[in-house]
C-alpha cells in the first residue's frame, strides 16, 4: 500500500498568502522525500526534495520541512501566486519505488 | 520542459487490442519508470528499469510488459485491453537507480472503448 498520505485533499488560498501543504508517511525507514506539482494536462513536475538527514530545505519560494519524530512532511509556498494552482503530491522513494500520496488540490483566489 | 518525451500523446483503441507506449528519457538518465494515473487510483508505480535491466516492479498487470533498449528508450506494452485500463500513463527518468529525483513526461492518455 501507499506509504505516504496527505492531510487535506483541497486547499484554497488567497493570492499573496503563504500556503502550507501537509503529508504524513508511515514507513520509518523512508529516507528520501520529494514534492511534485501537477498542472492539468501535464506530468508531475519536481519542486523540491529532502533527505532524512535534514529537517529543512529551501528553494525558490518553497520550503520543505521534515519531522521524523512524527513522520510528517510539509511544503510551504511563500506569497502564493495564481500559477501555483495545481495538485501537489508528496512522494517517498524507498527500495527504488517512488510512492505517491493522494494529492492536495491548491486553488489560489484572486 | 522536463526533457522526457512520451509518444503518442493520445491513444484511443478498443477492448482486446494491444498498444505500445514509448518513452525517451532525459539525456544522461539511466533509469526509466512507468506510472499509471487514474482518477480513483492516483499515481501507481508500474515498473522501473536501470540501464536496460528491470530494477523494481510495482502493481503491473501480467497483461502489461515493458523493456528498456540499449539506447535507453523504453516501451510499455499493454495487451488484451480492458475498459479499466483507460488512464494516463507516465514515464519518468532519473540519473541514478535510487535517491535522485524523477522527472516526468507529459504522459500518454489511453482511452479504451
Amino acid at each position: 500500500g501507499e506509504s505516504v498520505g496527505l492531510h487535506l485533499p483541497t486547499l484554497s488560498v488567497q493570492e499573496g498568502d503563504n500556503s502550507i501543504i501537509n503529508c504524513a508517511y508511515s514507513n520509518s525507514a523512508s529516507d528520501y522525500f520529494i514534492w511534485y506539482k501537477q498542472e492539468s494536462g501535464k506530468g508531475p513536475q519536481f519542486i523540491i526534495d529532502i533527505r532524512s538527514n535534514m529537517d529543512k530545505r529551501q528553494g525558490q519560494r518553497v520550503t520543505v520541512l521534515l519531522n521524523k519524530t512524527v513522520k510528517h512532511l510539509s511544503l510551504q509556498i511563500a506569497a502564493t501566486q495564481p500559477g501555483d494552482s495545481a495538485v501537489y503530491f508528496c512522494a517517498d522513494l524507498n527500495d527504488y519505488k517512488l510512492s505517491f500520496g493522494a494529492g492536495t488540490t491548491v486553488t489560489v483566489r484572486a | 520542459d522536463s526533457g522526457v518525451t512520451q509518444t503518442p500523446k493520445h491513444l484511443i483503441t478498443a477492448t482486446g487490442q494491444r498498444v505500445t507506449l514509448r518513452c525517451s528519457p532525459r539525456s544522461g538518465d539511466l533509469s526509466v519508470y512507468w506510472y499509471q494515473q487514474s482518477l480513483d487510483q492516483g499515481l501507481q508505480f508500474l515498473i522501473q528499469y536501470y540501464n536496460g535491466e528491470e530494477r523494481a516492479k510495482g502493481n503491473i498487470l501480467e497483461r502489461f510488459s515493458a523493456q528498456q533498449f540499449p539506447d535507453l528508450h523504453s516501451e510499455l506494452n499493454l495487451s488484451s485491453l480492458e475498459l479499466g485500463d483507460s488512464a494516463l500513463y507516465f514515464c519518468a527518468s532519473s540519473v541514478e537507480a535510487s535517491d535522485s529525483p524523477l522527472h516526468f513526461g507529459n504522459g500518454t492518455r489511453l482511452t479504451v472503448t
